[in-house]
């Protein structure tokens, strides 16, 4: 069974200090590797997707990377309006998983000016 | 905005009850997915749908059941609810049943009595 495990479970930040989540996972064949945002209350919104072991995408104060086991999401000098919870999800090359997603916990984010 | 319309947003009912949660996917996307979220479970894949035909399912419970529309709108059904069914439940869509990005409505959060 395809398994996500992030960590830490909160961070508290503050103001311009960097920091990184990391992702584990443990999946029959990955397929692909996605990040989420959500704020409370709302549905998740897409931040990006990795394939590849080695493969990285930026956006903004955000910077995503993965290896065979595991993804960060490394959070460049946060501002408070980055403060969420951040999921990582899986999905896998089993045919009969269709293109479901395993989510992790999530990382509750919380930057303080 | 996604472009997932999910109704109605709140939905407060007595155990025993049944109910059904209403989903509109993005125009053009032939996948539809939902989802059930927790305090203690995190977000747990259900079931999908791809134009018309359930493409994979999850941990769904007999009590539930699902349908996709030839207008591809979805419907959840949920009967003889228990309080732990109480959560936000959240409906995705994507163009394909491919790797590619799920977008995520708002939720209905449900509170059974």
């Amino acid at each position: 069974e395809d398994q996500v495990t992030q960590s830490p479970e909160a961070l508290r930040l503050q103001e311009g200090e960097s920091s990184s989540l990391n992702c584990s996972y443990t999946v029959s064949g990955l397929r692909g590797l996605f990040w989420y945002r959500q704020d409370p209350g709302k549905g998740p919104e897409f931040l990006f997707t990795l394939y590849s072991a080695g493969e990285e995408k930026e956006k903004e104060r955000l910077k995503a990377t993965l290896t065979k086991k595991e993804s960060f999401l490394h959070i460049t000098a946060p501002k408070p309006e980055d403060s969420a919870t951040y999921l990582c999800a899986v999905t896998t090359m089993i045919k009969a998983a269709g293109n479901k997603l395993t989510f992790g916990g999530g990382t509750r984010v919380l930057v303080k000016p | 905005d996604s472009g997932v319309t999910q109704t109605p947003k709140h939905l407060i009912t007595a155990t025993g009850q049944r109910v059904t949660l209403r989903c509109s996917p993005r125009s053009g996307d032939l996948s539809v997915y939902w989802y059930q979220q927790s305090l203690d479970q995190g977000l747990q894949f259900l079931i999908q749908y791809y134009n018309g035909e359930e493409r994979a399912k999850g941990n769904i419970l007999e009590r539930f059941s699902a349908q996709q529309f030839p207008d591809l709108h979805s419907e959840l059904n949920l009967s003889s609810l228990e309080l732990g069914d109480s959560a936000l439940y959240f409906c995705a869509s994507s163009v394909g049943q491919g790797r590619e990005k799920l977008f995520f409505g708002s939720g209905t959060q449900l509170s059974v009595l």
